[in-house]
Formats: structure tokens, sequence, C-alpha cells
């Protein structure tokens, strides 16, 4: 059965440092892996996908970074924001019937 | 274009009641979803289908039901309230199969979600 397991649960960092998320899954059978974001309240934004064939993708100061054999993933946001406080979740596509594994959710603060 | 539109925000139910939960979206999806969110255990999936006439179970189906009679709605059923169905409620959409691996750049739309209280 596939898990997903996001460490650490919180972040609190000072605003401009540079930081890395990470997400662990135990089945590497996957079609892709996704990075979302939640604020308080509210749904999931999509922000970034990546391909089971692709190493890493980028948007703006995001990059997402996977590597199938050991199971890991990572985001990195690069020069942070106050406005990048959210919860950032991972999910893995482990089939193409429309399932997708939710890693538990980093939430991340960071202060001016 | 409204996206996801979840209703209601807010319910309070009291156990053994039955209500539900309406999810719509106006993008012509053929993929939707039920999540359900708890501290600590991140998004699990209830229900899901594959287009209108076709559901199937996720994660944790039991206590709940689903139909989809037609593409744009999907509503999800609680058929007897219990306690541990207190929970936070998502529904997504997206054209291709979540998990997909066919085609990058398939977004997923989610509502913003439906606070249930089961007491």
């Amino acid at each position: 059965k596939q898990e997903v397991t996001q460490i650490p649960a919180a972040l609190s960092v000072p605003e401009g440092e540079n930081l890395v998320l990470n997400c662990s899954f135990t089945d590497s059978a996957i079609y892709n892996l996704q990075w979302f974001r939640q604020d308080p309240g509210k749904g999931l934004t999509s922000l970034l996908l990546i391909q089971s064939s692709q190493r890493e993708q980028t948007s703006g100061r995001l990059n997402a970074s996977l590597d199938k054999s050991s199971g890991r993933s990572t985001l990195y946001i690069a020069a942070s924001q106050p406005g990048d406080s959210a919860t950032y979740l991972c999910a893995v596509g482990s089939s193409n019937t429309g399932k997708l594994i939710f890693g538990q959710g980093t939430t991340l603060q960071v202060k001016p | 274009n409204a996206g996801v539109t979840q209703t209601p925000k807010f319910q309070v139910l009291k156990t053994g009641q039955s209500m539900t939960l309406q999810c719509a979206q106006d993008m012509n999806h053929e993929y939707m979803s039920w999540y359900r969110q708890d501290p600590g255990m991140g998004l699990r999936l209830i229900h899901y289908s594959v287009g209108a006439g076709i559901t199937d179970q996720g994660e944790v189906p039991n206590g709940y039901n689903v139909s989809r009679s037609t593409t744009e709605d999907f509503p999800l059923r609680l058929l007897s309230a219990a306690p541990s169905q207190t929970s936070v409620y998502f529904c997504a959409s997206s054209f291709q199969p979540p998990s997909s691996g066919v085609m990058s750049g398939n977004t997923i739309y989610f509502g913003e979600g439906s606070w249930l209280t089961v007491v």
C-alpha cells in the first residue's frame, strides 16, 4: 500500500531564506507526483506536477524534484516571502484511475 | 466560470441525521472526487467518478453515498451521521484522472471545503 509522508509537520523561517520541503513515498511505481498549496480555510491549489519520467519542474521561485528510486521529492522555495505562508501537500498518483495519495502536509510560516 | 462550488460551507449535524454535501463544476470535467481532511492525516479519497453515471469507492467510503447523474454535479450523501465523520470535506474536478501520467498541465481544481461537525 502506498504511503506518503511529509516531514516536518511545521516549519518557521525568516523572510528571504531559501527552504526545502520534503515528501517521501513507499512505492516507486507512480505515475506522477504533485505539490499543492492550501491556505487556511481554503481548498488546495495545484503548484507543480512532475511526471514519473521527469527529474524536476520549475515555476517561478518554486522547484520540485523527484527521485523515484529513493522514493523522495523535494519542493525548493527560493527567497521566501510572508505570502508563501501556507500548508504544502504532496500527492502521488499510484494508478490511472483517478486516485491520488496525499501526505499530511507541512505548514510553513515565513516571518517578516 | 465559477470553478468548483461546494455547499454548505459549514454544517452541524446530530448523530443519526442524514445530509447531502453539494458539489458543482462548470468546466465540463469528467473526473470528480470527494476527499476528507482530518488533522495529521492529509486528504483521503472517499468516492470518485470518471463520468456521468460512473462512480467508484476510494479509501474511506463507508457511511457515504454518491451519484453522478450529470457531468456538472457530484453530491456526497451522509446516510446516518456519526461523530467519526466530523471533518473537512473537499470536492475536486479535472479533465484527466488526477493521477494521470498522460498529460502534464492537468490542473486539479478544488472547492473551498465544507466543514462538518457531528455531535
